[in-house]
């Protein structure tokens, strides 16, 4: 089936650092969309992107649609404790097949050291 | 406004039953898809319904089976629960099909 890979799949960074985590597939997406699940919770919407090169923060937050649909970022800038959690990228392919269908990467655990 | 809301949240089953779980969405939202997470295959998705009918499946069993009601409320069966079932199930609501996905807390279901 279909595949996001999603790197790294863990980080153990220093408070006040910037985190960048990336998705990439071989085939098109129409979305991306990147969540933040804390353990027994279910994800939490960070940001959602609709177009490709569209470029899009919320807070500390950004992240990016590729110019070729085939990937996106996330990056966590001055991170702080309450960043710790699984970061998961999230796409719906080209297709009307495809609609209402979200493929996730595998997820990348963020760990911060005060 | 509310958030997607879940029952329950937690759920304990022996093998060969089975289980309804149930999701009400955010209200105005008319999408609702549902996802299975475990720790070994991520976050599968299962099925979506919009307007009273499932528009999408994933790859899973026949004994895994969904329905939306008029008010958008969804609901999942699984029948003859296995161990392998064991898993956290997601909803999502969304306003159109191919808008932003929010999700619920989920339902924990472990099978003995």
């Amino acid at each position: 089936g279909q595949q996001l890979n999603q790197s790294p799949q863990s980080m153990f960074i220093q408070e006040g650092e910037d985190v960048s985590m990336n998705c990439t597939s071989s085939s098109i997406f129409n979305t991306w969309l990147w969540y933040k699940q804390d353990p027994g919770e279910g994800p939490v919407l960070l940001i959602a992107l609709y177009k490709a090169g569209e470029l899009t923060s919320n807070g500390r937050l950004t992240a990016q649609f590729g110019i070729t649909r085939k990937d996106s970022f996330l990056n966590i800038s001055a991170s702080i404790p309450s960043d710790v959690g699984i970061y998961f990228c999230a796409g719906q392919l080209s297709g009307s097949s495809n609609t209402g269908k979200l493929i996730f990467g595998q997820g990348t655990t963020l760990q911060v050291k005060p | 406004k509310a958030g997607v809301t879940q029952t329950p949240r937690y759920l304990i089953k022996t093998r060969g039953q089975q289980v309804t779980l149930s999701c009400s969405p955010i209200s105005g939202h008319r999408s609702v898809s549902w996802y299975q997470q475990t720790p070994g295959q991520g976050l599968q998705f299962l099925f979506e319904y919009f307007s009273e009918t499932q528009r999408n499946k994933g790859n899973f069993p026949g004994r895994f089976s969904g329905r939306q009601f008029s008010n958008s409320r969804s609901e999942m069966n699984v029948s003859t629960l296995e161990l392998g079932d064991s898993a956290l199930y997601l909803c999502a609501s969304s306003f159109n099909r191919d808008t932003e996905a929010f999700f619920g807390q989920g339902t924990r279901l472990t099978v003995v």
